[in-house]
């Protein structure tokens, strides 16, 4: 079974450049997730995806980030313009569905390798 | 909101040692608990998790967690270090009413010495 793919791996931008990042979920994963990792840091949140809407949004910094799954499989998360801070590992990561009335949850989620960014 | 502390950034142990790894979660109502590993350069695997079934979970690799309601903590330990553990590895805590959203510690550093 095919994993979470994530492209580019690595990416260096000077600040105020704007950089965009793609995921592919594992097939037949409904649920997808973008995170920010720095340096030294876990993984915090920044969008959740169910199919194609969003189920949390919370922490993005919406100023400068976005984050889109048009067709519900694929996602792409562009920062625009990027600050020196952005500098992190970003991973993307896919579950089956969630059951949002209730709040059942507890399900696995399959980590992408990320993408390695610096900000110049 | 939820919030999880890993104490020891860095844990240092010798192969054959015990490994014990600390998380503590903040949450009244038990989440669902999950220990992830990731290997430099990698994503995260998950090596074990607690969704309310027996309180001592077993995962991959030697590794087992034990769920202490009255301690709030999810300690991860192994028997017997091996040289392959070195990794980072991250507490990761999901309230059961937050729609599978995970909140994560701040990592651990296992080194293995030889």
């Amino acid at each position: 079974e095919a994993g979470v793919a994530q492209s580019p791996r690595y990416k260096i931008i000077e600040k105020r450049q704007s950089v965009a990042f793609w995921c592919n979920p594992i097939s037949g994963h409904a649920t997808l997730y973008w995170y920010q990792q720095i340096l030294g840091q876990g993984p915090k949140l920044l969008i959740q995806f169910q199919n194609n809407g969003v189920v949390d949004d919370s922490q993005l910094p919406k100023d400068r980030f976005s984050a889109e799954r048009l067709k519900g499989v694929d996602s792409t998360l562009k920062i625009q313009p990027a600050k020196l801070e952005d500098s992190a590992v970003y991973l993307c990561a896919s579950s089956f569905r969630i059951e949002l009335a209730g709040g059942l949850g507890g399900n696995e989620q399959f980590f992408g390798p990320g993408t390695r960014l610096t900000v110049l | 909101a939820q919030s999880v502390t890993q104490l020891g950034s860095h844990v240092s142990v010798s192969e054959g040692a015990l490994v014990l790894l600390r998380c503590n979660y903040s949450s009244s109502v038990p989440p669902y608990l999950f220990w992830y590993v990731q290997y430099p350069n990698q994503g995260l695997q998950l090596l074990l998790k607690y969704t309310s079934a027996a309180t001592l979970v077993k995962g991959i690799n030697g590794f087992e967690a034990e769920f202490k309601k009255s301690e709030t903590s999810f300690h991860l330990t192994k028997p017997s270090a091996h040289m392959s553990d070195a990794a980072e590895y991250f507490c990761a805590v999901s309230d059961r009413d937050a729609g599978n959203m995970l909140t994560f510690g701040g990592g651990t550093r296992l080194m293995v010495k030889p």
